[in-house]
């Protein structure tokens, strides 16, 4: 069964935008991860964050976990066409298989 | 190069055949992972493995068989049993616990 769920389905923004997408999840979990995938590609891993951390950056990337409210956000600052992907979040359980969200199809507009 | 490899990219099948699609690392990784995406759909594990000759189920195992004889490659069998296999197909890999690594997927179409 999907673990995490991603909101919104779909997000449509113009260049230099701010993009935020939400993901809630039901159970306790070791880290959760952020993905992007390019239409009819495989997945490229973004970021991990850990059950005891908060927030992290990479880049233009930042990532927040709220454990207490099961959810984490992906805010992806000044946006650039070359984002247009879809993201998916990843909970891992504690026993080394993940469980993937139906994703946030982002489009960033030049 | 060091990455993850799955071939073929597009396979089509006739109703009542098994195919096998490949799945091969280089990474070193002790696990591997099979995950089934349907169109707009996010992945659902199929089958995965985190050492040699052992696997275990996913949450759609069904209709599908897996091997792990040697630990860069890790084969996934979608038999006859499988009643709606067209999808697209993601192998990954990882040290387990750590972050996925994926293939390029391959697109399955049943005639």
């Amino acid at each position: 069964s999907q673990q995490g769920e991603e909101d919104p389905q779909a997000l449509s923004i113009q260049e230099g935008e701010n993009a935020t997408m939400n993901c809630s999840y039901k159970t306790s979990i070791n880290n959760l991860q952020w993905y992007r995938q390019n239409s009819g590609r495989g997945l490229v891993h973004l970021i991990l964050i850990r059950s005891n951390e908060r927030e992290k950056h990479s880049g233009r990337l930042r990532v927040t976990l709220d454990t207490s409210k099961k959810s984490s956000s992906l805010l992806i600052t000044a946006s650039r066409a070359a984002d247009t992907a879809s993201y998916f979040c990843a909970t891992d359980e504690w026993h080394n298989d993940m469980r993937f969200g139906a994703g946030t199809r982002l489009t960033v507009k030049p | 190069d060091g990455g993850i490899t799955q071939s073929p990219k597009y396979l089509f099948r006739k109703e009542g055949q098994n195919v096998t699609l490949s799945c091969e690392q280089n990474l070193n990784h002790d696990a591997m992972y099979w995950y089934r995406q349907d169109p707009g759909q996010g992945l659902r594990l199929i089958y995965y493995s985190q050492i040699v000759n052992d696997f275990q189920k996913g949450d759609i195992a069904e209709g599908y068989s897996v091997s792990r004889e040697k630990k860069e490659s890790f084969p996934l069998t979608v038999t006859s049993a499988q009643k709606n296999p067209t999808a697209f197909y993601l192998c990954a890999s990882s040290i387990v616990g750590r972050p996925q690594f994926f293939g390029p997927g391959t697109r399955l179409t049943v005639l």
